[in-house]
């Protein structure tokens, strides 16, 4: 079975600062996709970015970019350019490539901005 | 475009009585999954149903069923409820199929109280 683990319950930042949330999983798949989401108070789960395992380039969405390391089983959020909208709870997902649309979340990471 | 729409909101139920969720998914995705979020054991994968079949299974009790109709619109129902059950009550549409793109894109959610 697949597992995620995000190590870091919580993160702080100060606006306009880089951070990066950590995530490592378990998997003997080799196709495979990775994903952030993201939770504001709100509780709507929100796609951040998404990596195919495929895919050697690591994926980039505005701020937020992963490095992907795919023989280290390593995927990280970096947010640049940190703003208050950002705080959240972020979770790091796997879905197989071969068993329907089942997500295996990580326990998550709280991001608190600072102004 | 319509987001998922999970209804109702908000519930309040006593413990040994049943409930019934409700998922309306984008329109245009066939897969349905609903997750089950809580402060102890986080994000949990109850089931998914994909064009009205059933294709995969977490692993909860058989109390929690679901089901999807024609128009992709799935239930779920939990029965003999348990305080335990009380959570945040997530579904996610995807477009299914073969397609590699198959984000999921989650509502709001039904926050259960079980008393």
């Amino acid at each position: 079975a697949q597992t995620v683990t995000q190590s870091q319950p919580e993160m702080s930042v100060q606006e306009a600062e880089t951070v990066t949330l950590s995530c490592t999983y378990d998997t003997s798949e080799s196709d495979y996709y990775l994903f952030w989401y993201k939770q504001p108070p709100s509780r709507q789960m929100i796609l951040v970015i998404r990596q195919e395992a495929y895919k050697q380039q690591n994926a980039t969405e505005n701020r937020f970019s992963v490095n992907f390391q795919k023989a280290a089983k390593s995927f990280s959020l970096k947010i640049s350019d940190s703003q208050l909208g950002d705080a959240a709870m972020y979770f790091c997902a796997y879905r197989s490539a071969e068993y329907g649309n089942k997500l295996v979340f990580g326990a998550g990471t709280i991001l608190r901005v600072k102004s | 475009k319509a987001g998922v729409t999970q209804t109702p909101r908000y519930l309040i139920k006593t413990r040994g009585q049943q409930v019934t969720l409700s998922c309306s998914p984008i329109s245009g995705h066939r897969s349905v999954s609903w997750y089950q979020q809580t402060p102890g054991q986080g994000l949990q994968f109850l089931f998914e149903y994909f064009s009205e079949t059933q294709r995969n299974k977490g692993n909860f009790p058989g109390r929690f069923s679901g089901r999807q109709f024609s128009n992709s619109r799935s239930e779920m129902n939990v029965s003999t409820l348990e305080l335990g059950d009380s959570a945040l009550y997530l579904c996610a549409s995807s477009l299914g199929g073969a397609s590699r793109h198959t984000e999921a894109f989650f509502g709001q959610g039904t926050r259960l109280t079980v008393v």
